[in-house]
């Protein structure tokens, strides 16, 4: 079975700041990773994936993240952060094809000005 | 491109009625697509897995009976609640995926039974 695991429920971080979510999985096959951010009331937007290809991935709206094997991790990271970034992010897994995504429980970021 | 779409937005209905939910696949015809229900503050819970043409594949705890889902066409699923009750309220949220994997997100419908 698959699971997902974000440390920190909640992260704030001053405007301008360094933006480091993280994320830690669990997978008996090659996963395919994902990270997702909803804003409130919305669906979930793709920021990026990892799907066996290179390891540091980027995303859209200057975030990246990072593939470790040796660690099962693929944190979030963005050298600086906008007020526009506040929303909450979900890491999530799945096996591939069409196999459902195992979220984890989301960390919702904050943007202090 | 891959834009999914989701109606009614919000529904509020009286409690045991029924209500349909649709999700439309705009510009890609979807292999498969999921259904997600969110708790507030919570992350997302599958509900059930929808193929074109067959019957759903629902996930432990969640009533085939009650939450009723065709998948009539590469482009169109629905999840229809019925009878439905105020533990009911939720977001829903339905993804579509196509070969590639990746699931595209609809924008969710917030549904309120009183």
């Amino acid at each position: 079975a698959q699971s997902v695991t974000q440390l920190g429920s909640h992260v704030s971080v001053s405007e301008g700041a360094l933006v480091l979510l993280r994320c830690n999985y669990s997978s008996s096959v090659p996963p395919y990773l994902f990270w997702y951010v909803q804003y409130p009331n919305q669906g979930l937007q793709l920021l990026l994936k990892y799907t066996s290809a290179a390891t540091l991935v980027k995303g859209i709206n200057g975030f990246e993240a990072e593939f470790k094997k040796s660690e099962t991790s693929f944190h979030l990271t963005k050298p600086s952060a906008h007020m526009s970034d506040a929303a909450e992010y979900f890491c999530a897994v799945s096996e591939g094809g069409n196999t459902p995504l195992v979220f984890g429980k989301g960390t919702r970021l904050s943007v202090i000005a | 491109g891959a834009v999914v779409s989701q109606h009614p937005s919000r529904v509020i209905c009286k409690s045991g009625t029924s209500v349909k939910i649709e999700c439309r696949s705009l510009d890609f015809q979807a292999t498969t697509m999921f259904w997600y229900r969110q708790f507030p503050k919570q992350s997302l819970m599958l509900m059930a897995t929808s193929n074109e043409g067959s019957k759903a594949t629902y996930e432990q705890g969640v009533e085939k009976d009650k939450f009723l889902i065709n998948h009539a066409s590469l482009t169109l699923s629905t999840l229809t609640v019925t009878s439905a009750h105020p533990e009911d309220s939720s977001f829903y949220i339905c993804s579509a995926s196509i070969l590639q994997q990746t699931q595209y997100f609809g924008p969710g419908t917030r549904l309120l039974v009183l």
